[in-house]
């Protein structure tokens, strides 16, 4: 059951761009996670946010909520070539699994 | 150093040959939690485990066993490998669903299992 779907499915900036990813989702939700991948590897936990805040920061990271339009933005300023990787909202609605999208593939070109 | 370990984790195999993919985590974890990962279709779940002896479908367990025998172990089991399970498989953990740190369900992935069948 796919409930959050990224948008692009691919990024491509130049290092030093902002990098802006959307997720979309259909139900509503307790919180939304952001993970990241590094080609081939396991998922990383980057940041959440929950469904009564509007905007998360954590570095160059800036994570937005709109619960209304249920949707979500990831935000990486100022990327750098380590930023590449896929990118991948997961939506949590309380007493069920995480639901993971597609993912973005962002990458960063020195 | 908190971590969830998979092994093996590269194997080549062929049609029919049961096979394991071991899973353990360090963390006390309660959940746990297998997905696999096809290019086009993202992170599908196998199977997911809240306990001890606690185990249900994910959105793919068909071809799939597993059991949770204890706390820290979670280990996927492919009783009669066909190559449509060909893939990337995923074991991670949580608190749980609402719990820890965080009070949600943060997962922490294992490194991945590449699995092809022949």
């Amino acid at each position: 059951s796919q409930q959050g779907e990224e948008d692009p499915q691919a990024l491509s900036i130049q290092e030093g761009e902002n990098a802006t990813m959307n997720c979309s989702y259909k139900t509503s939700i307790n919180n939304l996670q952001w993970y990241r991948q590094n080609s081939g590897r396991g998922l990383v936990h980057l940041i959440l946010i929950r469904s009564n805040e509007r905007e998360k920061h954590s570095g160059r990271l800036r994570v937005t909520l709109d619960t209304s339009k249920k949707s979500s933005s990831l935000l990486i300023t100022a990327s750098r070539a380590a930023d590449t990787a896929s990118y991948f909202c997961a939506t949590d609605m309380g007493n069920t699994p995480l639901v993971f999208g597609k993912g973005t593939r962002l990458s960063v070109i020195a | 150093e908190a971590q969830v370990t998979q092994n093996p984790r590269y194997l080549i195999t062929v049609t029919g040959k049961k096979l394991t993919v071991t899973c353990s985590q360090n963390m006390n974890h309660e959940y746990m939690s297998w997905y696999r990962q096809d290019p086009g279709l993202g992170l599908r779940q196998i199977y997911y485990s809240m306990n001890v002896e606690v185990t249900d479908k994910g959105d793919v367990p068909e071809g799939y066993k597993v059991s949770r025998k204890e706390k820290r172990n979670f280990p996927l089991i492919l009783e009669s490998p066909s190559p449509n399970q060909t893939s990337l498989y995923f074991c991670a953990s949580s608190f749980s669903l609402a719990g820890g740190p965080w009070g949600a369900n943060v997962l922490t992935f294992g490194a991945g299992s590449r699995l092809t069948v022949l």
